[in-house]
């Protein structure tokens, strides 16, 4: 039963234009939502996150939506750039409990110069 | 850059064997992770730890052990590896919210 849904395994942007990933979850106890971002051979590293009390958090070119009724986020990348190519990984986790955290199977972006 | 290692970074090891992963930091965070990342499933989550000798299952926890007996130190151990354990094993460190991810431990299970 996967509690964190990523449905798009890949998805291929031009550069410049906009990025959009998605993912669904199903645990309503989860109130904090992380995107990570991985580059081959290497360890997931931090990108961006929100809390269930917030809709959106931006940080740059990165912004963090959530539909807490349709139990869906997104991020979207503006404008995407070569080296946003990567695996991005949909997270979520409750304050309780020790933080445990649940990662979807992750959308691989191709950025197209 | 979180002061989190992994050791060894690369291992080979028959079926049958023990073999313990070593996840090591210098942050004092309170909360550790191994996670196990394969294709078609991302990352899922085997043990995690929120002090030391207090530790609890994840999603994919049979065949897998843990311990933590310091703050810095968190060991996973694999009590008779089989080849469905041949994965990228990923070690993180929270101090709640955001984690921070290891290089990883490829290993292989022949």
């Amino acid at each position: 039963d996967q509690q964190v849904k990523q449905n798009s395994p890949s998805l291929s942007v031009q550069e410049g234009r906009i990025s959009i990933l998605n993912c669904d979850y199903t645990n309503s106890m989860f109130d904090y939502f992380l995107w990570y971002k991985k580059y081959p051979a290497e360890g997931p590293t931090f990108l961006i996150s929100i809390s269930s009390i917030k809709d959106k958090n931006e940080d740059g070119r990165f912004t963090v939506f959530l539909n807490k009724s349709a139990k869906h986020l997104s991020l979207h990348i503006v404008p995407s750039q070569p080296g946003d190519s990567a695996v991005y990984f949909c997270a979520a986790t409750t304050n309780t409990g020790g933080f445990k955290t649940i990662f979807g199977a992750g959308t691989r972006l191709f950025v197209k110069a | 850059d979180a002061g989190i290692t992994q050791s060894p970074r690369h291992k080979v090891t028959e079926t049958g064997t023990p073999v313990t992963l070593r996840c090591h930091q210098t942050e004092n965070h309170r909360y550790m992770y191994w996670y196990r990342q394969d294709p078609g499933h991302g990352l899922r989550l085997i043990h995690y730890s929120y002090g030391v000798k207090d530790t609890d299952k994840g999603e994919v926890s049979d065949g897998y052990s843990v311990s933590r007996s310091k703050t810095e130190d968190f060991l996973l151990t694999l009590e008779s590896a089989t080849s469905s354990q041949t994965s990228v094993y990923f070690c993180a460190i929270s101090g709640g919210g955001e984690q921070y991810f290891g290089p990883g431990t490829r290993l292989t299970v022949t």
